[in-house]
């Protein structure tokens, strides 16, 4: 059974960068038919999804329109897992984030992380 | 891209049977055939329900279904529980290599 934890500070301050690591238990980061996600939630966005990176005989990423000028997904495979970085925020990068696997790149999400609340704030 | 159009709320009675709406466009719900839907109570992720429009992933029950005709899908529950009342999303992939989900609806069970 897959396992995803993440693990991240919970406060961040305008202009600073969000950085936020999904730890993976149960799979691999380096599979070659699973992509892995990062998601947010918020009350004026709604779910937003953020990006993915996946492993097809070399690294991959994608990124939102939204944010792709600000975002990085990056894999950690020597220790399973992989982060999130979004640079410059301001308060309305204020979200829960989530993780989520894409069991088999269909572009559904299976299983989530428990989410982490972010605020940006000073 | 603008979200997927989702009805806000819905409701029904334990035992009864309700449908939630997805509507979207030819460059996602209806170009691909990549709708999914997620159940979320509150403080909790969301879990996945229905993948690729109606296969059921092991140990959701069978009372949800899933479907879609052109850019609109659609998620039915049958035989309403009270442990169905939560908030629904559904997304799809997109023409531009991404996800967009849903709005949301709270479905109420009365």
């Amino acid at each position: 059974q897959v396992h995803l934890q993440q693990s991240g500070p919970g406060l961040v301050k305008p202009s600073q960068t969000l950085s936020l690591t999904c730890g993976i238990s149960g799979d691999s980061v380096s599979s070659n038919s699973t992509a892995w996600n990062w998601i947010r939630q918020s009350p004026s966005r709604g779910l937003e999804w953020l990006g993915r990176t996946y492993y097809r005989s070399k690294w991959y990423n994608d990124y939102a329109v939204s944010v792709k000028s600000r975002v990085t997904i990056n894999p950690e495979t020597s220790k399973n897992q992989f982060s999130l970085q979004l640079n410059s925020v301001t308060p309305e990068d204020t979200a829960v984030y989530y993780c989520a696997r894409d069991p088999l790149g269909g572009n559904w999400f299976d299983p989530w992380g428990q989410g982490t609340l972010v605020t940006v704030s000073s | 891209q603008s979200a997927l159009t989702q009805p806000a709320s819905v409701s029904g009675s334990p035992g009864q049977s309700i449908t939630i709406s997805c509507t979207g466009t030819s460059s996602d719900v209806g170009g691909y055939n990549n709708v999914s839907w997620y159940q979320q109570h509150p403080g909790k992720a969301p879990k996945l329900m229905i993948s690729g429009v109606s296969n059921r992933p092991s140990g959701v029950s069978n009372r949800f279904s899933g479907s879609k005709s052109g850019n609109t899908a659609s998620l039915t529950i049958s035989g309403l529980q009270a442990e169905d009342e939560a908030d629904y999303y559904c997304s799809s992939y997109t023409n531009n290599t991404s996800v967009i989900f849903g709005g949301g609806t709270k479905l109420t069970v009365l």
